[in-house]
């Protein structure tokens, strides 16, 4: 049972390299969530899709974007990374709106030098 | 603005009984979230309250009280592997989710 399985796991990019993080979920939820954690901030969303085929912007989303081709799969790509963009991203997913338990992916940790 | 509010860090004893206390003020309410995080893992659900008054789930029980914004998480005799960051998270009337910045609990012998 994988649930929610993000990559990479971590990584350290150049500034100004473009980047794609994957996330594949395997629980046929219809949302699904791109969060970043930093140190002494709680989680931050980025963007989110409610349902395959439609996005929405969070409350970070600029430097980053998203597509929903399929209920699975919601990568997230920064265009052109900046040190800012340092993080630990989190993908999630959930079988309804926010009243609904979400499940992480196991996170990804980015570098940006 | 909305916010939630809880401690940074706090220390308790194995065996012993902590509460772990969350504040929120959010443009209307739609429930309040308890996730656990251990070091360099992903966020798991602990619980859902929506209504007032306390749900028990075996050594951990949560909280609500919507009319003073308030919520806890208590758990009782700790365990060693208890040992992490617990995140607050209110639903506002637009359905989204705000999250505290965690609370780290240091679990001591």
């Amino acid at each position: 049972i994988a649930g929610i399985t993000q990559a990479p796991t971590s990584q350290i990019l150049a500034a100004g390299r473009r980047m794609t993080l994957r996330c594949t979920q395997d629980m046929r939820h219809n949302a699904m969530y791109w969060y970043r954690q930093d140190l002494g901030l709680g989680l931050r969303l980025i963007h989110y899709s409610n349902t395959a085929g439609t996005t929405g912007k969070g409350e970070v989303p600029d430097g980053y974007s998203v597509s929903r081709a399929n209920t699975d799969d919601f990568p997230l790509t920064l265009a052109s990374a900046v040190p800012s963009q340092t993080s630990v991203y989190f993908c999630a997913s959930s079988d309804r709106d926010n009243t609904g338990e979400l499940f992480f992916g196991e996170g990804s940790r980015l570098t940006v030098l | 603005g909305q916010n939630i509010d809880q401690p940074t860090e706090m220390t308790a004893t194995e065996g012993a009984i902590v509460q772990i206390n969350c504040t929120y003020q959010t443009s209307g309410f739609n429930g309040l979230f308890w996730y656990q995080q251990h070091a360099g893992e992903a966020p798991t659900f602990l619980s859902y309250n929506v209504l007032d008054g306390l749900e028990e789930k075996g050594r951990f029980s949560s909280f609500l009280s919507r009319s003073k914004g308030y919520s806890y998480l208590l758990l009782k005799e700790l365990q060693m592997k208890d040992s992490a960051s617990y995140l607050c998270a209110g639903v506002d009337s637009n359905y989204q989710l705000i999250w505290g910045a965690g609370t780290k609990l240091i679990i001591k012998p």
